[in-house]
Protein backbone atom coordinates (compact mmCIF):
# COMPACT_ATOMS: atom_id res chain seq x y z
CA UNK A 1 0.00 0.00 0.00
CA UNK A 2 1.26 3.72 -0.31
CA UNK A 3 -0.36 6.88 1.47
CA UNK A 4 -3.35 6.38 4.04
CA UNK A 5 -6.31 3.51 4.23
CA UNK A 6 -8.95 3.78 6.23
CA UNK A 7 -11.95 1.06 6.63
CA UNK A 8 -14.32 0.57 6.73
CA UNK A 9 -15.60 2.65 2.90
CA UNK A 10 -19.32 3.23 4.82
CA UNK A 11 -21.12 1.99 7.36
CA UNK A 12 -24.38 2.19 8.68
CA UNK A 13 -24.78 1.17 12.13
CA UNK A 14 -27.93 1.22 15.18
CA UNK A 15 -27.67 3.64 17.69
CA UNK A 16 -25.82 2.78 20.91
CA UNK A 17 -23.87 0.37 18.89
CA UNK A 18 -19.82 0.09 19.02
CA UNK A 19 -17.54 1.22 15.97
CA UNK A 20 -14.09 1.30 15.70
CA UNK A 21 -12.62 3.31 12.26
CA UNK A 22 -9.57 1.86 11.09
CA UNK A 23 -6.77 4.25 9.79
CA UNK A 24 -3.31 3.02 8.53
CA UNK A 25 -0.64 4.90 6.59
CA UNK A 26 2.67 3.26 5.34
CA UNK A 27 4.74 6.89 5.02
CA UNK A 28 6.05 6.91 8.30
CA UNK A 29 4.46 9.75 9.30
CA UNK A 30 4.73 11.22 12.67
CA UNK A 31 1.96 12.59 13.45
CA UNK A 32 -1.90 11.64 12.58
CA UNK A 33 -5.24 12.93 12.76
CA UNK A 34 -9.00 12.41 12.70
CA UNK A 35 -11.47 14.87 11.28
CA UNK A 36 -15.52 14.99 10.95
CA UNK A 37 -16.80 16.53 7.41
CA UNK A 38 -20.58 17.73 7.27
CA UNK A 39 -22.18 19.34 5.16
CA UNK A 40 -21.98 23.14 5.32
CA UNK A 41 -19.10 22.70 7.96
CA UNK A 42 -15.42 22.93 8.12
CA UNK A 43 -13.13 19.97 8.47
CA UNK A 44 -13.61 19.66 12.51
CA UNK A 45 -10.75 18.03 14.63
CA UNK A 46 -11.82 15.09 16.67
CA UNK A 47 -8.41 13.70 18.14
CA UNK A 48 -4.75 14.00 16.85
CA UNK A 49 -1.53 12.19 17.63
CA UNK A 50 1.92 13.62 17.18
CA UNK A 51 4.21 10.49 17.67
CA UNK A 52 3.56 7.06 18.63
CA UNK A 53 2.33 6.27 22.28
CA UNK A 54 0.56 9.77 22.98
CA UNK A 55 -2.55 11.53 21.44
CA UNK A 56 -4.40 14.95 22.25
CA UNK A 57 -8.19 16.26 21.92
CA UNK A 58 -9.23 18.35 18.82
CA UNK A 59 -12.45 20.63 18.58
CA UNK A 60 -15.02 17.79 18.69
CA UNK A 61 -13.67 14.74 21.02
CA UNK A 62 -17.23 14.13 22.69
CA UNK A 63 -18.02 10.51 22.19
CA UNK A 64 -14.69 9.49 20.40
CA UNK A 65 -11.74 8.01 21.63
CA UNK A 66 -8.20 6.67 19.96
CA UNK A 67 -4.83 5.05 20.65
CA UNK A 68 -1.45 5.11 19.28
CA UNK A 69 -0.08 2.29 19.61
CA UNK A 70 2.33 2.34 16.52
CA UNK A 71 3.38 4.48 13.80
CA UNK A 72 1.35 3.20 11.44
CA UNK A 73 -2.06 2.73 13.36
CA UNK A 74 -4.33 5.44 14.81
CA UNK A 75 -8.04 3.48 15.10
CA UNK A 76 -10.96 6.07 16.04
CA UNK A 77 -13.90 4.41 18.33
CA UNK A 78 -17.19 5.29 18.73
CA UNK A 79 -18.06 3.46 22.15
CA UNK A 80 -22.01 3.97 22.00
CA UNK A 81 -22.90 5.74 18.63
CA UNK A 82 -25.43 8.17 18.37
CA UNK A 83 -27.36 9.90 15.13
CA UNK A 84 -25.52 13.07 16.38
CA UNK A 85 -22.00 11.26 15.01
CA UNK A 86 -23.66 10.62 11.32
CA UNK A 87 -20.46 11.99 9.07
CA UNK A 88 -17.56 11.49 6.32
CA UNK A 89 -14.46 11.06 8.48
CA UNK A 90 -11.61 11.37 7.08
CA UNK A 91 -8.38 10.56 8.62
CA UNK A 92 -4.88 12.30 8.01
CA UNK A 93 -0.86 12.24 8.42
CA UNK A 94 1.48 14.67 8.67
CA UNK A 95 5.88 14.33 8.60
CA UNK A 96 5.97 16.29 11.71
CA UNK A 97 2.49 17.97 13.29
CA UNK A 98 4.04 21.36 11.43
CA UNK A 99 4.17 19.92 7.85
CA UNK A 100 1.59 19.04 5.33
CA UNK A 101 -1.44 17.09 5.98
CA UNK A 102 -2.09 13.51 3.71
CA UNK A 103 -5.88 12.66 4.10
CA UNK A 104 -6.88 8.68 3.55
CA UNK A 105 -10.00 8.16 1.26
CA UNK A 106 -12.62 8.64 4.15
CA UNK A 107 -15.21 6.49 6.15
CA UNK A 108 -19.38 7.34 5.35
CA UNK A 109 -20.77 6.57 8.60
CA UNK A 110 -24.55 6.51 9.06
CA UNK A 111 -25.91 6.15 12.31
CA UNK A 112 -29.66 5.15 12.83
CA UNK B 1 -12.46 32.48 18.68
CA UNK B 2 -11.10 31.05 15.50
CA UNK B 3 -12.35 31.91 12.02
CA UNK B 4 -12.14 31.09 8.08
CA UNK B 5 -14.41 33.01 6.01
CA UNK B 6 -14.48 31.80 1.73
CA UNK B 7 -17.43 31.92 -0.22
CA UNK B 8 -19.92 29.07 -0.60
CA UNK B 9 -19.85 28.75 -4.04
CA UNK B 10 -18.26 30.29 -7.14
CA UNK B 11 -19.20 29.45 -11.22
CA UNK B 12 -16.82 30.30 -13.92
CA UNK B 13 -16.23 29.81 -17.29
CA UNK B 14 -13.79 26.60 -19.44
CA UNK B 15 -10.69 28.47 -20.01
CA UNK B 16 -11.36 31.90 -18.18
CA UNK B 17 -9.13 32.89 -14.83
CA UNK B 18 -10.79 32.69 -11.07
CA UNK B 19 -10.05 34.12 -7.38
CA UNK B 20 -10.73 32.34 -4.50
CA UNK B 21 -10.48 34.37 -1.35
CA UNK B 22 -10.42 33.47 2.10
CA UNK B 23 -9.81 35.73 5.02
CA UNK B 24 -8.83 33.74 8.58
CA UNK B 25 -8.56 35.21 11.95
CA UNK B 26 -6.73 32.27 14.49
CA UNK B 27 -4.96 32.69 17.78
CA UNK B 28 -1.55 32.50 16.52
CA UNK B 29 -0.33 32.11 12.96
CA UNK B 30 2.05 29.52 11.21
CA UNK B 31 0.89 29.14 7.66
CA UNK B 32 -1.96 28.88 5.26
CA UNK B 33 -2.98 25.83 3.18
CA UNK B 34 -5.38 25.36 0.16
CA UNK B 35 -6.52 21.86 -0.62
CA UNK B 36 -8.89 20.51 -3.33
CA UNK B 37 -11.61 18.36 -2.40
CA UNK B 38 -13.55 16.41 -5.14
CA UNK B 39 -17.54 15.15 -4.44
CA UNK B 40 -17.03 12.11 -2.52
CA UNK B 41 -13.06 12.12 -2.28
CA UNK B 42 -10.56 13.38 -0.01
CA UNK B 43 -8.41 16.57 0.09
CA UNK B 44 -5.59 17.03 -1.68
CA UNK B 45 -2.64 19.44 -1.07
CA UNK B 46 -2.66 22.56 -3.40
CA UNK B 47 -0.14 24.97 -1.47
CA UNK B 48 1.27 26.20 1.48
CA UNK B 49 1.97 29.81 2.46
CA UNK B 50 3.52 31.29 5.19
CA UNK B 51 5.15 34.46 4.22
CA UNK B 52 3.57 37.13 2.25
CA UNK B 53 3.65 37.14 -1.69
CA UNK B 54 2.63 34.96 -4.54
CA UNK B 55 3.56 31.49 -4.72
CA UNK B 56 2.96 30.23 -8.35
CA UNK B 57 2.73 26.25 -8.90
CA UNK B 58 1.76 25.24 -12.56
CA UNK B 59 -1.78 27.06 -13.10
CA UNK B 60 -2.31 27.41 -9.83
CA UNK B 61 -1.42 30.09 -7.95
CA UNK B 62 -1.78 31.39 -4.01
CA UNK B 63 -1.16 34.83 -2.41
CA UNK B 64 -0.69 35.78 1.17
CA UNK B 65 -1.08 38.70 3.13
CA UNK B 66 0.03 38.21 6.99
CA UNK B 67 -1.35 41.80 7.90
CA UNK B 68 -4.88 41.65 6.73
CA UNK B 69 -5.57 37.84 7.54
CA UNK B 70 -6.31 37.58 3.66
CA UNK B 71 -5.15 35.04 1.12
CA UNK B 72 -6.67 34.15 -2.39
CA UNK B 73 -6.03 31.07 -4.75
CA UNK B 74 -6.11 31.89 -8.46
CA UNK B 75 -7.07 29.30 -10.90
CA UNK B 76 -5.83 29.96 -14.52
CA UNK B 77 -7.22 28.39 -17.75
CA UNK B 78 -9.66 26.51 -16.19
CA UNK B 79 -10.15 23.74 -17.13
CA UNK B 80 -13.71 21.49 -16.45
CA UNK B 81 -11.83 19.09 -14.24
CA UNK B 82 -10.86 21.89 -11.86
CA UNK B 83 -14.63 21.70 -10.81
CA UNK B 84 -14.47 20.62 -6.94
CA UNK B 85 -14.55 22.00 -3.47
CA UNK B 86 -11.31 24.29 -2.86
CA UNK B 87 -10.64 24.32 1.22
CA UNK B 88 -8.64 27.05 3.22
CA UNK B 89 -7.09 26.12 6.15
CA UNK B 90 -4.90 28.37 9.22
CA UNK B 91 -2.23 26.68 11.35
CA UNK B 92 -3.03 28.20 14.49
CA UNK B 93 -0.60 28.62 17.18
CA UNK B 94 -0.71 24.93 18.30
CA UNK B 95 -0.15 24.06 15.39
CA UNK B 96 -3.85 22.64 14.42
CA UNK B 97 -5.50 23.55 11.34
CA UNK B 98 -8.37 25.60 11.56
CA UNK B 99 -10.66 25.10 8.40
CA UNK B 100 -13.13 26.71 5.99
CA UNK B 101 -16.48 25.33 5.07
CA UNK B 102 -14.84 25.00 1.38
CA UNK B 103 -15.77 27.01 -2.34
CA UNK B 104 -17.42 25.18 -4.35
CA UNK B 105 -16.24 26.40 -8.07
CA UNK B 106 -18.53 25.00 -11.06
CA UNK B 107 -17.02 25.65 -14.52
CA UNK B 108 -19.22 25.78 -17.39
CA UNK B 109 -18.28 25.04 -20.89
Amino acid sequence: IAGITQAPTSQILAAGRRMTLRCTQDMRHNAMYWYRQDLGLGLRLIHYSNTAGTTGKGEVPDGYSVSRANTDDFPLTLASAVPSQTSVYFCASSDQGTDTQYFGPGTRLTVL
Amino acid sequence: GQNIDQPTEMTATEGAIVQINCTYQTSGFNGLFWYQQHAGEAPTFLSYNVLDGLEEKGRFSSFLSRSKGYSYLLLKELQMKDSASYLCAAMDSNYQLIWGAGTKLIIKP
